[in-house]
């Protein structure tokens, strides 16, 4: 059974706090993604990765960093978090190959920002 | 700009009726698409999913149909079951291989009443 978990799932944090979200997947995929949920917004990409060490931006980078220092965790960062970021987060795995690429979420992280 | 639209935010549909979820895009170089299925406080799950050298895609309740001409695809589920009660992504790829991210819809809030 494929698994994608999530250190947490709900996180309350303060303005300027530097939060570390994290996320492990047991399927030995490649591709690992960060999504934020927010209402009448669906899914938007924060970041992907798609080997050790290696990143890409997606569509709203700004204010987060990643990190992928091993291949089965993929790491979150928010340097300074702002109330704007108060959101859900979504991390996804996926297996490479042009005929297989449907990513398996996590649970997702409910993260507040007071 | 939005490139993946799903126009209604909620559908009603009694039990036993079919039910049938809008997506529209514009981005011609999406050639994957895919349909996630999603509950309150859990992290979207794969439902089904059609490449654009296909138009129908079938699994059990479940169908997509996709009208490359006209830049829609279509969910179909029939009959309808109360536990298909959730809100229901579009999703769309450009790669293939699954190592960029998705591109999401808003998503379907869909409610089935008994």
């Amino acid at each position: 059974d494929v698994k994608v978990t999530q250190s947490s799932r709900y996180l309350v944090k303060r303005t300027g706090e530097k939060v570390f979200l994290e996320c492990v997947q047991d399927m030995d995929h490649e591709n690992m993604f960060w999504y934020r949920q927010d209402p009448g917004l669906g899914l938007r990409l924060i970041y992907f990765s798609y080997d050790v060490k290696m990143k890409e931006k997606g569509d709203i980078p700004e204010g987060y960093s990643v990190s992928r220092e091993k291949k089965e965790r993929f790491s979150l960062i928010l340097e300074s978090a702002s109330t704007n970021q108060t959101s859900m987060y979504l991390c996804a795995s996926s297996p490479p190959g042009t005929s297989y690429n449907e990513q398996f979420f996590g649970p997702g992280t409910r993260l507040t920002v007071l | 700009d939005q490139q993946v639209k799903q126009n209604s935010p909620s559908l009603s549909v009694q039990e036993g009726r079919i039910s049938i979820l809008n997506c529209d895009y514009t981005n011609s170089m999406f050639d994957y698409f895919l349909w996630y299925k999603k509950y309150p406080a859990e992290g979207p799950t794969f439902l089904i999913s059609i490449s654009s050298i296909k138009d129908k895609n079938e699994d059990g309740r479940f169908t997509v149909f996709l009208n490359k001409s006209a830049k829609h695809l279509s969910l179909h589920i029939v009959p309808s079951q109360p536990g298909d009660s959730a809100v229901y992504f579009c999703a769309a790829s450009a790669d293939g291989g699954g190592a960029d991210g998705l591109t999401f819809g808003k998503g379907t809030h869909l409610i089935i009443q008994p």
